[in-house]
């Protein structure tokens, strides 16, 4: 079935620097979405990404959708350590009618104040 | 703040027993779903909901039954579980599902369960 791999497992930054996650597919995605989850708490909705080559922004955070729409980032400018918590990226599951999301395995950022 | 509620949020039980995890949104969505989640490990689904009607059954073992008695409530009955099945269950929400793209999914804070 439809994979989204997640690179990097992990990361540690020090406060104030960037951090950058990546989602790829094998096949074309349809959207792509973005959930944070913070230590202890339960995802949370970040965004959706649905065009080509789609870029939003939320402060500072930056979503990007590929050209292919077979990948995706996420980058945070300036990280916080309110920034700490598990990024995963989220696709429709590969098929005809498939609904289903597949959670991509998630990159978990460590902030060193 | 979720806008999903789940209870318990934390369940200690035995192998034998019977238990029941509730799940309640009232932001009108018409699809609920079931999640396991465990350690350091995505959202792994379980079931859809649509219209309180099972839309997805992820080859659950039977010893989790759902339910969706009205819109508003999702229920995951548990039976004669198993160590392995100790995990954090996550319910979550979104307006519609199974058409054009995926909603955004509203988790709730979900229930830490323990099989002794």
């Amino acid at each position: 079935g439809q994979q989204v791999m997640q690179i990097p497992q992990y990361q540690h930054v020090q406060e104030g620097e960037d951090f950058t996650t990546y989602c790829n597919s094998s096949t074309t995605l349809s959207n792509i979405q973005w959930y944070k989850q913070r230590p202890g708490g339960h995802p949370v909705f970040l965004i959706q990404l649905v065009k080509s080559g789609e870029v939003k922004k939320q402060k500072r955070l930056t979503f990007q959708f590929g050209e292919a729409k077979k990948n995706s980032s996420l980058h945070i400018t300036a990280t916080q350590t309110t920034d700490v918590g598990t990024y995963f990226c989220a696709g429709p599951r590969s098929g005809a009618g498939s609904y289903q999301l597949t959670f991509g395995k998630g990159t978990k950022l460590s902030v060193i104040p | 703040d979720t806008e999903v509620t789940q209870t318990p949020k934390h369940l200690v039980m035995g192998m034998t027993n019977k238990k029941s995890l509730k799940c309640e949104q009232h932001m009108g969505h018409r699809a609920m779903y079931w999640y396991k989640q465990k350690a350091k490990k995505p959202p792994e689904l379980m079931f859809v909901y649509s219209y309180e009607k099972l839309s997805i059954n992820e080859s659950v073992p039977s010893r989790f039954s759902p339910e969706c008695p009205n819109s508003s409530l999702l229920n995951l009955h548990l039976h004669a579980l198993q160590p392995e099945d100790s995990a954090l269950y996550l319910c979550a929400s979104s307006p519609r599902w199974g058409t054009g793209n995926n909603q955004p999914q509203h988790f709730g804070d979900g229930t830490r369960l323990s099989i002794l």
